[in-house]
């Protein structure tokens, strides 16, 4: 079985400051890792993919993410937050081929404070 | 590319009324999957198909709910005698086959009173 787990329900930021959110997995097999952002009353945009290629993943709108095995993580960073971040972010697996369903974490609402 | 698009985008009715979502994939996707959002969570899978064949349930999708995709292109969501646990935001998400990342839409915010 697979799961997810995100530490921090809520993430403060300075703008212009490090976003960093954590997320660590558990997967019986080689995972597919996502970031998914929520703004409020909206559906999920994705924002970068890991799919077993590079480990460093670049995504939209300045953020990347770093597939770690080791540690079982793929926490998703920004180096300078925008006050435009501000809202929930989602970290999902899949297994397999990624083309079947993704599990998710409770997800990190991040804040930025002006 | 118009995106995967829900109706309704909100939905309030009384316990033990029936319900019905719709939702309509991207073009010429021929996976559709339906998730549910409860508030302060995140979404948790119900089903999903590959064209019209309904491959995958979860044990959270109980035997009030039923989905159908009939033509392989858009789906439905029915619940029925709903329950104020039932409210939630219902997602659907679409994707090819051999594409792994799954386009949402908007969602379906249902309340039950």
């Amino acid at each position: 079985a697979q799961s997810v787990t995100q530490l921090g329900s809520h993430v403060s930021v300075s703008e212009g400051a490090l976003v960093l959110l954590r997320c660590n997995y558990s997967s019986s097999v080689p995972p597919y890792l996502f970031w998914y952002v929520q703004y409020p009353n909206q559906g999920l945009q994705l924002l970068l993919k890991y799919t077993s290629a590079a480990t460093l993943v670049k995504g939209i709108n300045g953020f990347e993410a770093e597939f770690k095995k080791s540690e079982t993580s793929f926490h998703l960073t920004k180096p300078s937050a925008h006050m435009s971040d501000a809202a929930e972010y989602f970290c999902a697996v899949s297994e397999s081929s990624g083309n079947e369903k993704l599990t998710f974490g409770t997800g990190t609402r991040l804040t930025i404070i002006p | 590319d118009t995106g995967v698009s829900q109706d309704p985008r909100h939905k309030i009715t009384k316990r033990g009324q029936n319900v019905t979502f719709r939702c309509d994939p991207i073009s010429e996707h021929n996976r559709l999957y339906w998730y549910r959002q409860t508030l302060g969570q995140g979404p948790e899978f119900l089903t999903y198909f590959q064209n019209e064949a309904q491959l995958e349930k979860s044990r959270l999708l109980s035997d009030r709910f039923s989905a159908e995709r009939p033509k392989g292109s858009f789906s439905t969501l029915e619940i029925q005698r709903t329950e104020q646990g039932d409210s939630a935001m219902y997602l659907c998400a679409s994707n090819f086959l051999v594409e792994e990342t799954q386009y949402f839409g908007p969602g379906t915010r249902l309340l039950v009173l």
